[in-house]
């Protein structure tokens, strides 16, 4: 089955500085990947989506200089939190989707906490 | 906009009982229906879907039905055994929305002997 991998499962880090979260896409390639952030007992809440050689689209109420979205190939897509803050301490997660069809993939997810 | 409704939990189940999770949408059109299953300290699964109205998703002993005339899919298995403890989300991809996915909040199922 298709696997979406993610580097560092979990991450501790000062405020101020960036941390840069990857995605990868294992065995299949992923024209579109997809960023979510998941607060504790809530659902996921879609921050962007990035397709293969053009910029992210983000959510309402994301800020794009703060998150910033890379997805240079195929099967590689990276999520920097610049300047972070401790209110940015949350799990994400990332998915991959291969071509047109409707099925995301989703990473294990990473672990973000901000001192 | 669209949106998605479950059941609170956390559901607690004996061994082998049977399990219903609700779950309601709002879209327009005819948005595709995905089961996520989340076990403790690993990322989302794909559990089932179903992508037009009346189909029947069915994987490891867990169906959903779409149902249209009631915006529903609930998820369903006739018993449930301890490994199927994990959270379980309900999702909605809408018609033409570039696969975006709007989530539940996500019910915790606890299964005990």
């Amino acid at each position: 089955g298709a696997v979406v991998s993610q580097h560092p499962s979990r991450v501790i880090c000062k405020s101020g500085t960036s941390v840069k979260i990857e995605c990868r896409s294992l065995d299949f390639q992923a024209t579109t990947m997809f960023w979510y952030r998941q607060f504790p007992k809530q659902s996921l809440m879609l921050m962007a989506t990035s397709n293969e050689g053009s910029k992210a689209t983000y959510e309402q109420g994301v800020e794009k200089d703060k998150f910033l979205i890379n997805h240079a190939s195929l099967t590689l897509s990276t999520l920097t939190v610049t300047s972070a803050h401790p209110e940015d301490s949350s799990f994400y997660i990332c998915s991959a989707r291969e071509g047109h069809t409707d099925t995301q993939y989703f990473g294990p997810g990473t672990r973000l906490t901000v001192l | 906009g669209n949106s998605v409704t479950q059941m609170e939990g956390p559901v607690t189940l004996s061994e082998e009982a049977f399990l219903t999770i609700n779950c309601t949408y709002t879209a327009t059109g005819y948005p595709s229906l995905f089961w996520y299953v989340q076990y403790p300290g690993e990322g989302l699964q794909l559990l089932l879907k179903a992508t037009k109205a009346d189909d029947k998703g069915s994987n490891k002993g867990f169906e959903a039905t779409y149902r249209k005339e009631t915006t529903s899919f609930h998820l369903e298995k006739g018993s449930v055994q301890v490994s199927d403890s994990a959270v379980y989300f309900c999702a909605l991809s809408p018609t033409g929305g570039g696969n975006k996915l709007t989530f539940g909040t996500g019910t915790q199922l606890k299964v005990e002997l």
